[in-house]
């Protein structure tokens, strides 16, 4: 079953500008974490947060996460041609389980 | 650097043979994990081993055997491939997280095998 869903589908900005992603859930998480796919390649974990921080930041990554509204936010400020991937949240299932549910992911294209 | 290898990145079978894809992983992580991802549908966990010989069916299991005899291999058998099995598949591994905590700990990717099924 799918539990997050990113938002949008798709985002083609501009080299330098700000890309911000948006990841919703339905039950309650323990963890929500973000990963990267560049095209026809595995996925790397980028940054994880936990269900009682509000935000989190790694380089040009900023992570938030509201509980109340079960969603989360991934942005990347300053953004470069070699951002250019797809973008996946996971959420864990609950009840100590080891097993992620990731969503179907946002493609982002920066253009230079 | 955690490194999680697979067997190959491309593979064409014919339908009914028997598939093996192999996932190694060096870093002593008690679990791996096998997805598919296909266009429009994510990643869907086909099983999770959290032990040697240790495993559980995840969403999409049918169709699917794997086997888990040593710690940093992971292997997933299509009994009988299937055009509908055509697919990116792709291994993962983690170290457990606290037990019964709420630490979920990172999954490490290999670089995934396209699967085309004649």
């Amino acid at each position: 079953s799918q539990q997050g869903e990113e938002d949008p589908q798709a985002l083609s900005i501009q080299e330098g500008e700000n890309a911000t992603m948006n990841c919703s859930y339905k039950t309650s998480i323990n963890n929500l974490q973000w990963y990267r796919q560049n095209s026809g390649r595995g996925l790397v974990h980028l940054i994880l947060i936990r269900s009682n921080e509000r935000e989190k930041h790694s380089g040009r990554l900023r992570v938030t996460l509201d509980t109340s509204k079960k969603s989360s936010s991934l942005l990347i400020t300053a953004s470069r041609a070699a951002d250019t991937a797809s973008y996946f949240c996971a959420t864990d299932r609950g009840g100590g389980s080891e097993k992620l549910v990731f969503g179907k992911g946002t493609k982002l294209t920066v253009n230079p | 650097d955690v490194k999680v290898t697979q067997s190959s990145r491309y593979l064409v079978k014919r339908t009914g043979e028997k598939v093996f894809l192999e996932c190694v992983q060096d870093m002593d992580h008690e679990n791996m994990f096998w997805y598919r991802q296909d266009p429009g549908l994510g990643l869907r966990l086909i099983y999770f081993s959290y032990d040697v010989k240790m495993k559980e069916k995840g969403d999409i299991p049918e169709g699917y055997s794997v086997s888990r005899e040593k710690k940093e291999r992971f292997s997933l058998i299509l009994e009988s491939a299937s055009t509908n099995q055509t697919s990116m598949y792709l291994c993962a591994s983690s170290f457990p997280g606290l037990a019964g905590g709420p630490d979920l700990e990172t999954q490490y990717f290999g670089p995934g095998t396209r699967l085309l099924v004649l």
